[in-house]
């Protein structure tokens, strides 16, 4: 079945760039995601790549797609304090609203002052 | 993004006891609504997918008649945990997609259930 694996940690300190890894098996996966969770909430979406793209970038936030290497990453430029949570890689592998996400186990972002 | 809202947001009840936990999209028709369980320190496993109007489809090892959903309206899901125990204890997820929102999938804020 689908897999997608995310390491657990990461620690930066404030104002450095943080590259979070995601690797995924489905080679159909069609759209990938990164959320972000707070303690105690739900899901925010930052943002996503369709599998046809590479690259995308939105404000401090830059996804990179390696679709041969089913690898993707989030990279936060200038990391605050504020944005210490956990984040999640997440896959779909159809275009439909039918379709459920598949989730990594998500990656706890620590930025320190 | 579109507005998915979940209530109530923190529940404790007493063991034998039912739940319900609401999901709505408040400013789109979600075609297709997700639940999810997530453990502490987790990710979220699926536990079921809804379509309005049709039965919920659950994933293996999800009993549906402990977990019960109702999809009633294209902006409304429910779930009810039936005859709660303290292994149910959990924080629970839901999920929207659909309309113009069909690629990204939108989550409230998330349940936080306690069984005593």
């Amino acid at each position: 079945g689908e897999d997608v694996e995310q390491s657990l940690f990461l620690s930066v300190r404030e104002g450095d760039s943080s590259v979070i890894n995601c690797t995924y098996t489905d080679s159909s996966s069609t759209y990938l995601y990164w959320y972000k969770q707070e303690p105690g909430a739900g899901l925010q979406l930052l943002t996503y790549i369709f599998s046809n793209m590479d690259m995308k970038q939105d404000q401090r936030l830059t996804v990179l797609l390696n679709k041969k290497d089913k690898h993707l990453s989030l990279r936060i430029a200038d990391t605050q304090t504020g944005d210490s949570a956990i984040y999640f890689c997440a896959e779909s592998t159809a275009n439909q609203a039918g379709t459920a996400l598949i989730f990594g186990k998500g990656t706890t972002l620590s930025v320190s002052s | 993004g579109a507005v998915v809202s979940q209530h109530p947001s923190r529940v404790i009840c007493k063991s034998g006891t039912s739940v319900k936990i609401e999901c709505r999209s408040l400013d789109f028709q979600a075609t297709t609504m997700f639940w999810y369980r997530q453990f502490p320190k987790q990710s979220l496993m699926l536990m079921a997918t809804s379509n309005e109007g049709s039965k919920a489809t659950y994933e293996q090892g999800v009993e549906k008649d402990k977990f019960l959903i109702n999809h009633a309206s294209l902006t409304l899901s429910t779930l009810t945990v039936t005859s709660a125990h303290p292994e149910d204890s959990s924080f629970y997820i839901c999920s929207a997609r659909g309309g113009e929102w069909y690629t990204e999938a939108f989550f409230g804020q998330g349940t936080r259930l306690t069984v005593v």
